[in-house]
């Protein structure tokens, strides 16, 4: 069965620069989220998207933004890099939302990019 | 807000025995789904069980199983007949509004031979 993709895998950047990830959803998800996994610590929520409108914000500093784009997949722009910002980013899809939090859709998760801040 | 509590940092069980990971939660919400995610070495983010908070039996996937207690808001992983392939990093998860997962701080699982 055909899974999340993220590319690139792993990426390099000095402070300041941009670096921009992008998701592609399992076919047929609607909602993509994206969440920052810091070493040794469990992954934190972003943000995430439905039907190409945002859906929640979560910790994401003013320096990221994200959109998702007609054919579902989502990217995450990133700017003025900081080396606080090397992480594990994962993007995650499911089928949609069922309504305030109660949720009945599971989210299956890509193998993330580790990004890396010299 | 809803909240989810690990409270075994590492854990190690010998290969074929028995483990079990245990999880609390807090949700002002009545209906919900709880997940159990698995991450080994590799860092990928594997789904291993759900249990949707409704129903009252326990949700079973081969080896793994759950002891879901709505009352008490606890949510155990159990591991049965251990392999070395289950050594990972262990985390229960609980959607935290407008479906977010809030991830509690995970559980280091080592299975030794």
């Amino acid at each position: 069965a055909a899974g999340v993709i993220q590319s690139p895998r792993h990426l390099i950047k000095e402070k300041r620069e941009t670096a921009t990830l992008k998701c592609y959803p399992i076919p047929r998800h609607d909602t993509v989220y994206w969440y920052q996994q810091g070493p040794g610590q469990d992954p934190q929520f972003l943000i995430s998207f439905y039907e190409k409108m945002q859906s929640d914000k979560g910790s994401i500093p003013d320096r990221f933004s994200a959109q998702q784009f007609s054919d579902y997949h989502s990217e995450l722009n990133m700017s003025s890099l900081e080396l606080g910002d090397s992480a594990l980013y994962f993007c995650a899809s499911s089928l949609g939302p069922s309504g305030g939090a109660s949720s009945t859709d599971t989210q299956y998760f890509g193998p993330g990019t580790r990004l890396t801040v010299l | 807000a809803q909240t989810v509590t690990q409270s075994q940092p590492e854990m190690s069980v010998q290969e074929a025995e028995t483990v079990t990971l245990s999880c609390t939660y807090d949700t002002s919400e009545s209906n919900y789904y709880l997940f159990w995610y698995k991450q080994p070495p590799s860092r990928q983010m594997i789904l291993v069980i759900r249990q949707e908070a409704y129903k009252q039996q326990n949700a079973t996937e081969n080896r793994f199983s759950v002891n879901f207690q709505k009352a008490a808001k606890s949510f155990s992983l159990k591991i049965s007949d251990s392999q070395l392939g289950d050594t990972a990093m262990y985390f229960c998860a609980l959607p935290g509004g407008s479906e977010k997962l809030v991830f509690g701080k995970g559980t280091k699982l080592t299975v030794n031979p």
